[in-house]
């Protein structure tokens, strides 16, 4: 089983930038994809994008592409989530969840880290 | 890719079963048997309830259950029961290698 552990809530200015965390826990993580999924206030999930911890290999959702990078540390199983400039519309919760490679579904799932942008 | 179509709200009785469509396209539902469907409960992060469109992960009551039929894929609750009050959401692999979400339905156990 996975286990996947998220850096803290952040508050930040419009224009800062951010770089928020998913660490995974268990054995054989270079066969797991992790991916990132927004949950603005009051409203329902959508995909980011994920990245595959064997090679790096990733992929974006179209709305996200150029708006964040995603990246990872394979040598301690971590996940990032990463903007260069933030906007007051990126104030969300943000999920990580992990799909062993292969599979089609995510199983495993972050408590989520929320970012709130605020001037 | 939009997001797959849900009902925004369900309610049904203690005992009684309730079903919860999701309609995509030939892009995604109708092409993959890769739907799966998460429940989240308010503050939490989503769970795991159906992969591979009719399959229950380890732990997972049998009182849920998945179908799909074309380019709509359908969660059946049986027995409702008072924890099932939650937002449940489906999701499918597509065609441009990526996911996509249902636009989320929440239930109401009366």
């Amino acid at each position: 089983e996975v286990q996947l552990v998220q850096s803290g809530a952040e508050v930040k200015k419009p224009g800062e930038s951010l770089k928020i965390s998913c660490k995974g826990s268990g054995n054989n993580f270079t066969k797991y994809w992790i991916g990132w999924v927004r949950q603005m206030p009051g409203k329902g999930l959508e995909w980011m994008g994920f990245i595959f911890f064997g090679d790096s290999n990733m992929r974006y959702s179209p709305s996200f592409q150029g708006q964040v990078t995603i990246s990872a540390d394979r040598s301690i199983n971590t996940a990032y989530l990463q903007w260069s400039g933030l906007k007051a519309s990126d104030t969300a919760m943000y999920f990580c969840a992990s799909s062993l490679n292969g599979a089609k579904a995510w199983n495993f799932w972050g408590p989520g880290t929320l970012v709130t942008v605020s001037s | 890719q939009s997001a797959l179509t849900q009902p925004a709200s369900v309610s049904g009785s203690p005992g009684q079963s309730i079903t919860i469509s999701c309609t995509g396209s030939s892009s995604d539902i109708g092409y993959y048997d890769y739907v799966s469907w998460y429940q989240q409960h308010p503050g939490k992060a989503p769970i795991l309830i159906i992969y591979d469109v009719n399959y229950r992960p380890s732990g997972v009551s049998n009182r849920f259950s998945g179908s799909k039929s074309g380019n709509m894929a359908s969660l059946t609750i049986s027995g409702l029961q008072a924890e099932d009050e939650a937002a449940y959401y489906c999701n499918s692999y597509t065609s441009g290698d990526i996911y996509v979400f249902g636009t989320g339905t929440e239930l109401t156990v009366l």
